[in-house]
């Protein structure tokens, strides 16, 4: 398996623009969280989801963020309009949680808002 | 959740094993222990958890203290790739197959010398 996927790798982009970072978790996983990773605060639950519903979503920072699971091979975390403190690395991680409960996570998507 | 104390950081000599702590005295009966790492630039990879008993895969071993109020993650002869930052997570594992993302503390910048 290729892992869990996420585009783009790197996206420079200015302030009030829309950005949407997508996600392709493990075949087979029935759960995907949404984390962000600042060097203030660390890494953040944003949101996760099981067989594609959302389930907590208590971690978004505000409406500009939204996220959607349309089917269980992709997911989307959009942010609308972008602002410089939204700059972090966005990871994506999948599970199959009556395993291990291990997650594996994405290579993580490099945002910067100008 | 229960909360974890890890030291900021350590150094370790390659070659030598690496012993990482985590206090977590909060533990209750049903929590796990669960650590991952974070090598620079990419996305937190599972190590190995617990719940009472001591545990070993190919990668590390985990002591857990018999009260399970701390633990140990022991990297049997650590090398340069080794250097990353280690989180110890505490959370329950519904067996029922319900599941919130884990909340990772600052963990311990492990530093491997040459």
């Amino acid at each position: 398996d290729a892992g869990v996927i996420q585009s783009p790798r790197h996206e420079v982009t200015e302030m009030g623009q829309e950005v949407t970072l997508r996600c392709k978790p493990i075949s087979g996983h029935d759960y995907l969280f949404w984390y962000r990773q600042t060097m203030m605060r660390g890494l953040e639950l944003l949101i996760y989801f099981n067989n594609n519903v959302p389930i907590d979503d208590s971690g978004m920072p505000e409406d500009r963020f939204s996220a959607k699971m349309p089917n269980a091979s992709f997911s989307t975390l959009k942010i609308q309009p972008s602002e410089p403190r939204d700059s972090a690395v966005y990871f994506c991680a999948s599970s199959n949680w009556r395993e291990t409960g291990e997650l594996f996570f994405g290579e993580g998507s490099r945002l910067t808002v100008l | 959740d229960a909360k974890t104390t890890q030291p900021t950081s350590m150094d370790c000599a390659e070659g030598r094993a690496a012993n990482l702590p985590c206090n977590h005295s909060t533990i209750s009966g049903n929590e796990y222990v669960y650590w991952y790492r974070q090598i620079h630039s990419q996305g937190p990879q599972y190590i190995i958890h617990g719940l009472k008993n001591n545990e070993t895969n190919e990668m590390a071993s985990l002591i857990i203290t018999e009260d399970r109020k701390s633990s140990t993650l022991i990297l049997p002869h650590a090398t340069l790739r080794d250097t990353a930052v280690y989180y110890c997570i505490v959370r329950r594992r519904n067996s029922g197959g319900g599941a919130d993302g884990l909340t990772f503390g600052k963990g311990t910048h492990l530093i491997i010398q040459p």
